[in-house]
């Protein structure tokens, strides 16, 4: 069973300045490593998949890099709408599906 | 545009069983599977199964099986997702989903979630 940990756990952050999101996998995923994004009483919104591909209508201040087992979310020029929890998901070999523990970015 | 509508939220005693509802609209509902997830206070997402389109695929998380099944109810184009033995432990949201692209595991369409609370 593959386990996904995130660090930090919170992510203190300046509105304007750039937050890096850590998502680790406990064994190679390859690239199938997608990030969501979770906002207080709503479901997840789906930003990122196959590492670096943003889905649809997503801004470009969200990037995603890593490979095999590192992976990192980047938000550059945090927004006021971007305070929320941010959530890693591998699908190597699905199902299932597993995700990380969430990293909540709030505002410093 | 694409609606996945949950039922309202319950509250279970230990040991019983709890039905949620997903009422899709705004596209065919045979031609996509439905996922269901939890999110349980200080956890992490967990996937807990999914179901096709005619019911003839249905495939269960293992931490999941045995307590809960899967149905769907075409003449309605609605998904169902029954728990049993309901434990303390349970407490969470529960959300169906659906992928963007059949065969993409990549979940766009997600229901508003259904507060499942397993008290004494």
């Amino acid at each position: 069973e593959i386990v996904m940990t995130q660090s930090p756990a919170t992510l203190s952050v300046s509105p304007g300045d750039r937050a890096t999101l850590s998502c680790r996998a406990s064994q190679r995923v390859s690239s199938n490593l997608a990030w969501y994004q979770q906002k207080p009483g709503q479901p997840p919104r789906l930003l990122i998949y196959d590492v670096s591909t943003r889905a649809t209508g997503i801004p470009g201040r969200f990037s995603g890099s890593g490979s095999g087992t590192e992976f990192t979310l980047t938000i550059s020029g945090l927004q006021s709408e971007d305070f929320a929890i941010y959530y890693c998901k591998e699908y190597n070999n699905w199902p299932p599906f597993t995700f990380g523990g969430g990293t909540k970015v709030e505002i410093k | 545009q694409v609606q996945l509508v949950q039922s309202g939220a319950e509250v279970k005693k230990p040991g019983a069983s709890v039905k949620v509802s997903c009422k899709a609209s705004g596209y065919t509902f045979t031609d996509h599977y439905i996922h269901w997830f939890r999110l349980a206070p200080g956890q992490a997402f967990e996937w807990m199964g999914w179901i096709s389109p005619n019911s003839d695929d249905i495939n269960y998380a293992a931490k999941f099986q045995g307590r809960v099944t899967l149905t769907r109810d075409t003449s309605t184009s609605t998904a169902y997702m029954d728990l049993s033995r309901l434990r303390s432990d349970d407490t969470a949201v529960y959300y169906c989903a659906r992928v963007a692209v059949t065969g993409l595991p990549h979940f766009v369409y997600w229901g508003q979630g259904t507060l499942v609370t397993v008290s004494s």
